[in-house]
């Protein structure tokens, strides 16, 4: 069974970068799949930031895509989202997912970011 | 890309049925046979209980099923019972991209 956890820095400063990182276990990586970021404000619904393939491939939200990055780490089969600029408002619970094609199959147990001087 | 449109909360008793509503446009939900639904508990991460409009992973109830006509999807619990209140989700492919619902309230009285 596939498990996602994800790690990473719990207080970011305003205008610096969220970092996160997110393990993959019970899977390869590099199966047929695509691995997403998914965000939730605390008390509001979810956003899709993007998502990655294991050929390096993205797709971000138009409206996140200017400050965020998602890349892949084969060898040590996790992905990781980079956030710059963040303010308050980037402020939530943080989860990564397995897309096997059309919809989240898998997640993680979520993590929040919370930016704050 | 704007958000899907959800009714913030539906409720209904226990062994009723209900229908969670998701509006979208022809360029995502009425574009694509790839709307799937979300159930979150409070303090957890989201559970896949629709994909691809009308397939429920295994594991789910049968007492949940999915449907699409147009721009608007729908979620439908029959013979609902208190742990199916939670927050439900919908989510649509909208090329090469991917947008949620706003999300809705199931009360169960």
């Amino acid at each position: 069974q596939v498990q996602l956890q994800e790690s990473g820095p719990g207080l970011v400063k305003p205008s610096g970068t969220l970092s996160l990182t997110c393990a993959v276990s019970g899977g390869s990586i590099s199966s047929s799949n695509w691995w997403s970021w998914v965000r939730q404000p605390p008390g509001k619904g979810l956003e899709w930031i993007g998502e990655i393939y294991h050929s390096g491939s993205t797709n971000y939200n138009p409206s996140l895509k200017s400050r965020v990055t998602i890349s892949v780490d084969k060898s040590k089969n996790q992905f990781s989202l980079k956030l710059s600029s963040v303010t308050a408002a980037d402020t939530a619970v943080y989860y990564c997912a397995r897309d096997p094609g059309s919809s989240w199959s898998h997640w993680g147990q979520g993590t929040l970011v919370t930016v704050s001087s | 890309q704007s958000a899907l449109t959800q009714p913030a909360s539906v409720s209904g008793s226990p062994g009723q049925s209900i229908t969670i509503s998701c509006t979208g446009t022809s360029s995502d939900v009425g574009g694509y046979n790839y709307v799937s639904w979300y159930q979150q508990h409070p303090g957890k991460a989201p559970k896949l209980m629709i994909y691809d409009v009308s397939n429920r992973p295994s594991g789910v109830s049968n007492r949940f099923s999915g449907s699409k006509s147009g721009n608007t999807a729908s979620l439908t619990i029959s013979g609902l019972q208190a742990e199916d209140e939670a927050d439900y989700y919908c989510s649509s492919y909208t090329s090469s991209s991917k947008v949620f619902g706003g999300g809705t309230k199931l009360t169960v009285l």
